[in-house]
């Protein structure tokens, strides 16, 4: 069945550093890879989407890379603050009507 | 900002209780979803609805579940008969379908507890 592992149940970055979280998946082949935010108690937000045929993608502090071959996702917080400090959850999605969902990485930005 | 609203924000109910789940998705939007995050655990995939009709749907959506869009606004997510493991929070959301399974806009979620 599709898997999605994140690395690190916890992460903790000083503030100012790059934040590196990883997403891994297997027995699946996305047409696009997607990652949101999740704060305690809220709905996840969307943040950054990246297509099959695409390597890399930038927002603002944001950066997303994607490794199909791998089957691997990397995503960048530069310059890191503490607000940034949340759960952070990959997301896969095919050409079939769902998204699913990895289990997430909490981010702690240390001051 | 157009945002996804979903009501009660808290359901307590007894079990073998029926409940109706509400959401509003935003307006011009063509996929809709149910998702559920039981505590400590990750967002889970219920249905997706698209043209009037469920599109997809996982093995957690059983005959105890169903959806409707009653009219032109809601979008409802109904338990027949809730037990106890029903507890979690569910979200609804929606995406605009420009690029079919993407960007999907959560609201903040419904938290049901079955006692």
């Amino acid at each position: 069945s599709q898997k999605i592992e994140q690395n690190s149940e916890a992460l903790n970055i000083q503030e100012g550093k790059t934040a590196t979280l990883t997403c891994n998946y297997t027995n699946y082949s996305p047409a696009y890879l997607q990652w949101y935010r999740q704060d305690p108690g809220r709905g996840p937000v969307f943040l950054l989407l990246i297509r099959e045929n695409e390597k890399e993608k930038r927002k603002e502090r944001l950066k997303v890379t994607f490794d199909t071959t791998l089957k691997q996702s990397l995503f960048h917080i530069t310059a890191s603050q503490p607000a940034d400090s949340a759960t952070y959850l990959c997301a896969l999605s095919g050409r079939d009507d769902k998204i699913i969902f990895g289990k997430g990485t909490r981010l702690h930005i240390l001051p | 900002e157009p945002e996804v609203t979903q009501t009660p924000s808290h359901q307590v109910t007894q079990m073998g209780q029926e409940v109706i789940l509400r959401c509003v998705p935003i307006s011009n939007h063509l996929y809709f979803y149910w998702y559920r995050q039981i505590l400590g655990q990750k967002v889970e995939f219920l249905v997706s609805f698209y043209n009037n009709e469920i599109s997809e749907k996982s093995e957690i959506f059983d005959d105890q579940f169903s959806v409707e869009r009653p009219d032109g606004s809601n979008f409802t997510l109904k338990i027949r008969s809730t037990k106890l493991e029903d507890s979690a929070m569910y979200f609804c959301a929606s995406g605009s379908g420009e690029y079919l399974n993407t960007e999907a806009f959560f609201g903040q979620g419904t938290r049901l507890t079955v006692v």
